[in-house]
């Protein structure tokens, strides 16, 4: 119950097309629901977070969707670029632990 | 500020030797944790301390101990080194407990053990 599956694990993408990547939950509890971004060789980053009180977030050409009755959140990343290629997490939290649970990460690679 | 930083960057064990990973942070963060990231598994928690003198286990704590005597810096330490527990590791902080704050991560220390 506290996994978080991502899928796809790798992703090829064209310059300028749509990166989607999702993720599904099963515990009820979580109520914070962070990406991160992370270059080769770096540590992760916070790329964009949301909350189940809203069911998008949008910040520049990264969007956060989420369908809390389905227990799934999808990252977007509109107009790719290569410098977007990074393996991206995402992760999940409560309010009433000090815990995230990641998911395996997806390899995005953005074709110039 | 130079955030989260970890040394060393890279280091090669034997099977049964110890040592220390440091990490230290600079923003005045109550949380500190440590994670380990292997292939297909994403980041996994090792240990985590929610202020001086305070630590707990996360989800892979065998084989690892942690202390923290100062609100900078929380190192990691392995007893007895494994091939298991070749991996790259995280150090990671954020300004209190709950999950809403930014946690940032340092650049990591690759560890291979032989």
């Amino acid at each position: 119950q506290q996994q978080v599956k991502q899928s796809p694990q790798s992703l090829i993408v064209q310059k300028g097309g749509i990166s989607i990547i999702n993720c599904a939950y099963e515990n009820t509890a979580f109520d914070y629901f962070p990406w991160y971004q992370q270059f080769p060789g770096k540590g992760p980053a916070l790329l964009i977070a949301i909350r189940p009180d809203v069911s998008e977030k949008k910040e520049g050409r990264f969007t956060i969707s989420f369908n809390k009755s389905a227990k799934q959140f999808s990252l977007h990343i509109m107009d790719s670029q290569p410098g977007d290629s990074a393996t991206y997490f995402c992760a999940a939290s409560s309010s009433g632990t000090y815990k995230y649970i990641f998911g395996t990460g997806t390899r995005l690679k953005v074709l110039a | 500020n130079a955030g989260v930083t970890q040394t060393p960057k890279f280091q090669v064990l034997k099977t049964g030797q110890s040592m220390t990973l440091q990490c230290a942070q600079d923003m005045n963060h109550e949380y500190m944790s440590w994670y380990r990231q292997d292939p297909g598994m994403g980041l996994r928690l090792i240990h985590y301390s929610v202020g001086a003198g305070i630590t707990d286990q996360g989800e892979v704590p065998n084989g690892y101990n942690v202390s923290r005597s100062t609100t900078e810096d929380f190192p990691l330490r392995l007893l007895s080194a494994a091939p298991s527990q070749t991996s790259v590791y995280f150090c990671a902080s954020r300004l209190g407990q709950g999950p809403y704050n930014e946690q940032f991560f340092g650049p990591g220390t690759r560890l291979t053990v032989l």
